[in-house]
């Protein structure tokens, strides 16, 4: 089945940093990604939407200057948290779609904690 | 936009017994109807999926229901075993791919020996 990963796994950054979270298709072409966020015990809210070359659609609610999504290529999305903040600790999760599937191929998620 | 309800919140069961999970979506344009097995500090997983043309779906021990008059579909899970025990989401899609998902609220399963 198609591959989806993350890098980091986990990731601690000091308050007022930024990170960066990598969100790869291995073995094939991702149209479209996606990025959700999830707290303890509940369940996955979207943040944006992304396609490749083109600017991502956001959520409502969702600070696009906070959260900076770049879909350079086909095979790699990026996410980043600027001027982090603790309550910006999350666990992220990629998604990634290609045109001839049905389906959405989730990575294993990012653990961000900001102290 | 789309809302997707899911019931239990939680979920156990003796080993062997069959569990069910319910849901509902409120957007009648809904065409696709995964579900995921999320395990801790794991990344959703799709167990099984329905599309909008057809009314149930079985993969080994478990099966997929989809009632679009109604708006609601279950999950069944037969012979539930150990390793079974996980968040289960469903969610609800209204267009093709690059279309987003909304999942329900997520239901804890404990399958107990």
């Amino acid at each position: 089945g198609a591959v989806v990963s993350q890098h980091p796994s986990r990731v601690i950054c000091k308050s007022g940093t930024s990170v960066k979270i990598e969100c790869r298709s291995l073995d094939f072409q991702a149209t479209t990604m996606f990025w959700y966020r999830q707290f303890p015990k509940q369940s996955l809210m979207l943040m944006a939407t992304s396609n490749e070359g083109s600017k991502a659609t956001y959520e409502q609610g969702v600070e696009k200057d906070k959260f900076l999504i770049n879909h350079a290529s086909l095979t790699l999305s990026t996410l980043t948290v600027t001027s982090a903040h603790p309550e910006d600790s999350s666990f992220y999760i990629c998604s990634a779609a290609a045109d001839y599937s049905y389906e959405q191929y989730f990575g294993p998620g990012t653990r961000l904690t900001v102290t | 936009g789309e809302n997707v309800e899911q019931h239990p919140s939680t979920l156990s069961v003796q080993e062997g017994d069959s569990a069910v999970i319910k849901c509902t979506y409120s957007d009648s344009a809904s065409n696709y109807f995964p579900w995921y097995k999320q395990e801790l500090g794991k990344g959703p997983q799709l167990i099984i999926d329905i599309r909008s043309n057809v009314g149930e779906k079985k993969d080994q021990r478990i099966a997929v229901t989809l009632n679009k008059t109604a708006k609601h579909f279950s999950l069944h899970i037969t012979e539930t075993q150990p390793e079974d025990s996980a968040v289960y989401f469903c969610a609800a899609r209204a267009g093709g791919t690059a279309s987003k998902l909304t999942f329900g609220t997520g239901t804890r399963l404990q399958v107990t020996l």
